[in-house]
């Protein structure tokens, strides 16, 4: 089956630019999402497609995927920024989810 | 506004089944596939499987299968996920999530607000 791997945590300071992988084998022929999800609450879709940002969605977060590999960027971090992160991909009828990598700003 | 409400937490005892029900609004139910997602606690996202409010058709992630089964009502625009043969590491929070469009890689923009489900002796 197919898996995607994340690594678990990522620190980035306020303002700066945080990157977070999502690797898989040939996860750039796919296409990936990523979600949003802070302490006790659901998730939130912030890209599909690989890159596109849903409505509400600041522009501060954009997304990439080329080779074996899908990138999370998120410019200008934000105190608020700080979560948990998932990456999702599609193979074979099946929904795939990272590992989840949590975002530490400080 | 577009919701998805879910049932209340539940306590089960192993091997018992859990239903655990997940209510659409603000949107025409039919239009959207409904996906469920479990997290154990302290856990990750775990995708368990796919139902088509339309036509009812379902499609489980493999670790489920024989074990989970989804169902859908249209007249209450409610859909149900049923988990038998309970074990200690089904103790998770369970959600529905609303795919966003037909195409698999448009995600899941739609969540509920999650439903504790307890396995314990």
């Amino acid at each position: 089956s197919y898996e995607v791997t994340q690594p678990p945590s990522v620190s980035v300071s306020p303002g700066q630019t945080a990157s977070i992988t999502c690797s898989g084998d040939k996860l750039g022929d796919k296409y990936a999402c990523w979600y949003q999800q802070k302490p006790g609450q659901s998730p939130v879709l912030v890209i599909y497609q690989d890159r596109k940002r849903p409505s509400g969605i600041p522009e501060r977060f954009s997304g990439s995927n080329s080779g074996n590999t899908a990138t999370l960027t998120i410019r200008g971090t934000q105190a608020m920024d700080e979560a948990d992160y998932y990456c999702q991909a599609w193979d074979s009828s099946t929904w795939v989810f990272g590992g989840g990598t949590k975002l530490t700003v400080l | 506004q577009v919701q998805l409400v879910q049932s209340g937490a539940e306590v089960k005892m192993p091997g018992a089944s859990v239903k655990v029900s997940c209510k659409a609004s603000g949107y025409t139910f039919t239009t959207y596939y409904l996906h469920w997602v479990r997290q154990a606690p302290g856990q990750g996202l775990e995708w368990m499987g796919i139902v088509n409010p339309s036509g009812g058709s379902t499609s489980y992630a493999q670790k489920f299968q024989g074990r989970v089964t989804m169902t859908r009502d249209t007249s209450t625009s409610t859909v149900y996920m049923e988990l038998s043969s309970l074990r200690s590491e089904d103790t998770a929070v369970y959600y529905c999530a609303r795919a966003q469009g037909l195409v698999q890689a448009d995600g899941f923009d739609i969540w509920g607000q999650g439903t504790m489900v307890t396995v314990s002796s």
